[in-house]
């Protein structure tokens, strides 16, 4: 079963709004990353933030990490329709695997 | 960033064929691939692990029989869905990690789209 859990599970915003979404996880990670779906694609790799950090940019993207509440939030600010897609968030422990979580879907309207 | 494709992007087959997916890094050498299976509106389930040389390791739960996984070369990994029934209708996705970029960041292909008919 999948360990990362996303809210919400889906996002409409108008653009030019910020688009909040927030991950949480159960087990003790290495890193925490972000990844966009456009439907029908591959995934494509966002941002990633380790363990010993708590905020990290990326042009319009920050995210955040709090290991003590097991959580993560990914914020998109002044968004545009092109950022209409899936978000995952996936963790990656002392294994090579990443475990995703559910996804949100966000639709940002013209 | 590092390149992989799938091949095909869709295919469309009877319940009883087999299928194979093959998964490239295209400008690196992947000594790790993975296969994640995704339904609609679903996330992605991490299938197997493959391992170039050696054989893949399988996640609780799928069938080592039904989903053969050939890692024969350090670029290319192929998926076969033995025997395919209408359940096995999905997204397959694959994913390496390049070597080169350090492990934490995996590449994903663009995905496979099955439908058993």
């Amino acid at each position: 079963s999948q360990q990362g859990e996303e809210d919400p599970q889906a996002l409409s915003i108008q653009e030019g709004e910020n688009a909040t979404m927030n991950c949480s996880y159960k087990t003790s990670i290495n890193n925490l990353q972000w990844y966009r779906q456009n439907s029908g694609r591959g995934l494509v790799h966002l941002i990633l933030i380790r363990s010993n950090e708590r905020e990290k940019h990326s042009g319009r993207l920050r995210v955040t990490l709090d290991t003590s509440k097991k959580s993560s939030s990914l914020l998109i600010t002044a968004s545009r329709a092109a950022d209409t897609a899936s978000y995952f968030c996936a963790t990656k422990g002392g294994t090579p695997r990443l475990t995703f979580g559910e996804g949100t879907q966000l639709t940002v309207n013209p | 960033g590092a390149v992989v494709s799938q091949h095909p992007s869709r295919v469309i087959c009877k319940s009883g064929t087999s299928v194979k997916i093959e998964c490239r890094s295209l400008d690196f050498q992947a000594t790790t691939m993975f296969w994640y299976r995704q339904f609609p509106k679903q996330s992605l389930m991490l299938m197997a692990t493959s391992n170039e040389g050696s054989k893949a390791t399988y996640e609780q739960g799928v069938e080592k029989d039904k989903f053969l996984i050939n890692h024969a070369s350090l670029t290319l990994s192929t998926l076969t869905v033995t025997s395919a029934h209408p359940e096995d209708s999905s997204f397959y996705i694959c994913s390496a990690r390049d070597p080169g970029q350090g492990f934490s960041e995996q590449f994903f292909g663009p995905g496979t789209r099955l439908t058993v008919l």
